[in-house]
């Protein structure tokens, strides 16, 4: 079974600091990484995705992020953190390996960014 | 275009009652999943429908969780009878076809509340 692990429930930053919030999967092949956003009292929504090819992504709000195969992590990073980045960020993995696509988040990693 | 839509958005019962949660996806999505947000933890998938079809229940606690999508539009999640580790928020996302890059489009969610 696959797994997602999220490293640090808390991360924070001053404004305008480099944004790195880690993610590491376990998976028997590489899977579709997905990064979601939620802020409070919000639904989740895709910051970005990894599904094949160039394996640095770009995806909203300067946020971008690394598929490393031998390392199996997808880390998100931002090189100067807003306010507005305040959130809950969620990495996922859907793994292609059983036939049917289940997605798995992480625990989840809260963003805290201070003036 | 319309997002996900979820109702009611707040539910307070007491133990061993009935609720059930609605969910009206984005229009010509295929998948509808169902997840389970616990307090301080990332989203478990609880029931996967494409069309009005079900792809994966694996992690729907039958004895008291059903879920249905008759038309394969909305959807309905009922907890019958609830217990206090029900508490949590009730998430819906919707996606366009049933592969594992394919982007999820979350509702706002409905916090449950057992007393």
């Amino acid at each position: 079974a696959q797994s997602v692990t999220q490293l640090g429930s808390h991360v924070s930053v001053s404004e305008g600091a480099l944004v790195l919030l880690r993610c590491n999967y376990s998976s028997s092949v590489p899977p579709y990484l997905f990064w979601y956003v939620q802020y409070p009292n919000q639904g989740l929504q895709l910051l970005l995705k990894y599904t094949t090819g160039a394996t640095l992504v770009k995806g909203i709000n300067g946020f971008e992020a690394e598929f490393k195969k031998s390392e199996t992590s997808f880390h998100l990073t931002k090189p100067s953190a807003h306010m507005s980045d305040a959130a809950e960020y969620f990495c996922a993995v859907s793994d292609p390996s059983g036939g049917s696509y289940i997605p798995t988040f992480g625990r989840g990693t809260s963003l805290i960014v201070h003036p | 275009e319309a997002g996900v839509a979820q109702s009611p958005r707040y539910k307070i019962i007491e133990k061993r009652q009935s609720v059930a949660f609605w969910c009206n996806p984005i229009s010509g999505h295929a998948t509808l999943y169902w997840y389970q947000q616990i307090l301080g933890q990332g989203p478990k998938l609880l029931i996967q429908f494409q069309n009005n079809g079900v792809v994966d229940d694996s992690q729907l606690p039958k004895d008291r969780f059903s879920a249905e999508r008759l038309k394969g539009v909305d959807s309905t999640l009922k907890i019958q009878p609830a217990k206090l580790e029900d508490s949590a928020v009730y998430l819906c996302a919707s996606s366009l076809g049933l592969a594992g890059f394919d982007t999820q489009y979350f509702g706002p969610g409905t916090r449950l509340t057992v007393l």
